[in-house]
């Protein structure tokens, strides 16, 4: 089983809103990511969980708060988003050793996130 | 710090068509590279991943190069239909310290004529 499920697949919220996406991987992996991509550009990494502990946090707002509960899941938080933080937010997993290796990377499918 | 660039941006083939699109990147101190597969509004599908070791991956119609020293990476697709279009996106590991950054190129967006 090669999947990376991300919930909801569509979210619509507003300004003042606190909302929450959630990723889960079966895959025994222990490196957990965060993406974000806009139409037409590359994905930008914002976050990595490696062994459950944040382990890159790309100058990311405080207004996502990414929470790694379990090596099988991920969420990002979300509260008091703007306009520009719509966009598709991706999850993807791989393997990671502790001689920093890391395997390849799966990815979900993504939640789409518009911010009114 | 990685830079990933594609070329091209954009290519249109007829079915049927051998093709070759292009990777390179400037920190050749990397540990393997991955090929992926995007549709539109939807996520990555992992393609191939090449080892620092290996030269060469494949994966039925698909099979992807390495060149280190030179700092390159193709994906040839043999015999293309229209269900290979997509765009195609390579990323290559921020290797400073370890890093588990995976830098993307902006892609190549292939569509295959009927």
């Amino acid at each position: 089983d090669t999947e990376v499920t991300q919930t909801p697949k569509h979210l619509v919220m507003g300004m003042t809103n606190k909302k929450s996406l959630k990723c889960e991987q079966h895959m025994g992996h222990r490196a957990m990511y965060w993406y974000k991509q806009k139409a037409k550009k590359p994905p930008e990494l914002m976050f990595v969980y490696s062994y459950e502990k944040l382990s890159i946090n790309e100058s990311v707002p405080s207004r996502f708060s990414p929470e790694c509960p379990n090596s099988s899941l991920l969420n990002l938080h979300l509260h008091a988003l703007q306009p520009e933080d719509s966009a598709l937010y991706l999850c993807a997993s791989s393997t990671r050793d502790r001689g920093l290796y890391t395997g390849e990377l799966f990815f979900g499918e993504g939640s789409r996130l518009t911010v009114l | 710090k990685q830079e990933v660039t594609q070329i091209p941006a954009a290519l249109s083939v007829p079915e049927g068509e051998n093709l070759v699109l292009n990777c390179s990147f400037t920190d050749s101190a990397i540990y393997n590279l991955q090929w992926f597969r995007q549709d539109p509004g939807k996520g990555l599908t992992s393609l191939l991943l090449i080892q620092s070791s290996q030269r060469e991956q494949t994966s039925g119609r698909l099979n992807a190069s390495l060149d280190k020293s030179s700092g390159r990476s193709t994906l040839y697709i043999a015999a293309s239909q229209p269900g290979d279009s997509a765009t195609y996106l390579c990323a290559a590991p921020e290797t400073k310290g370890g890093s588990e950054k995976l830098v993307f190129g902006k892609g190549t967006k292939l569509t295959v004529n009927p």
